[in-house]
């Protein structure tokens, strides 16, 4: 059983648009949620996080937003850059940022000039 | 900066033999992890280790063993390799829940193919 979902395996924008990366969740015990960006042959890299206290988080270009409600968060990025092309997985855990992580699938984000 | 190596970027092994993939970190990490990576599966948690010389099962511990003798260093052992094992290995490290403006820590992954 899948607990963490990224529905979309594929998005593609254009250079200063908006990109919305979409992430759903089963698990109602999860009260921490993280991003990372990964590019081929490295290790994924940690981009934001969201405690479940929150329902919005910001960092620069990218905003994490948090519905407890509807077990649902994304990830913006305004505007998107061609650099931010990656492979970008959601993730969530029990029990603070620091216990194992359970990860969906990843979206292949694809900016274009 | 935090450094997660992982000492073997790419490996090809036979079916059948018994491989060792290292990862050492450099922050005094308590919590040490492996995922495998696979096309549309995401990344996905073998074993993690909370201390040296303790470890627990992930989702996926079929076929893998684990070995922490020092806090720095979190080994992933496959007995007897198989083809379905051919994937990319990612550890990882973190401190402890509890403290704040942490974050878990990825190695730059290891490419096993086993033929």
């Amino acid at each position: 059983d899948q607990q963490v979902k990224q529905n979309s395996p594929s998005l593609s924008v254009q250079e200063g648009r908006i990109s919305i990366l979409n992430c759903d969740y089963t698990n109602s015990m999860f009260d921490y949620f993280l991003w990372y960006k990964k590019y081929p042959a490295e290790g994924p890299t940690f981009l934001i996080s969201i405690s479940s206290i929150k329902d919005k988080n910001e960092d620069g270009r990218f905003t994490v937003f948090l519905n407890k409600s509807a077990k649902h968060l994304s990830l913006h990025i305004v505007p998107s850059q061609p650099g931010d092309s990656a492979v970008y997985f959601c993730a969530a855990s029990v029990g603070g940022s620091n216990y194992k992580l359970t990860f969906g699938k990843g979206t292949l984000l694809t900016v274009n000039p | 900066d935090v450094k997660v190596t992982q000492s073997s970027r790419y490996l090809v092994k036979r079916t059948g033999e018994k491989v060792f993939l290292e990862c050492v970190q450099d922050m005094d990490h308590e919590n040490m992890f492996w995922y495998r990576q696979d096309p549309g599966l995401g990344l996905r948690l073998i074993y993690f280790s909370y201390d040296v010389k303790m470890k627990e099962k992930g989702d996926i511990p079929e076929g893998y063993s684990v070995s922490r003798e020092k806090k720095e260093r979190f080994s992933l052992i496959l007995e007897s390799a198989s083809t379905n094992q051919t994937s990319m290995y990612l550890c990882a490290s973190t401190y402890p829940a509890g403290r704040t403006g942490n974050t878990i820590y990825f190695g730059e992954g290891s490419w096993l193919t086993v033929v």
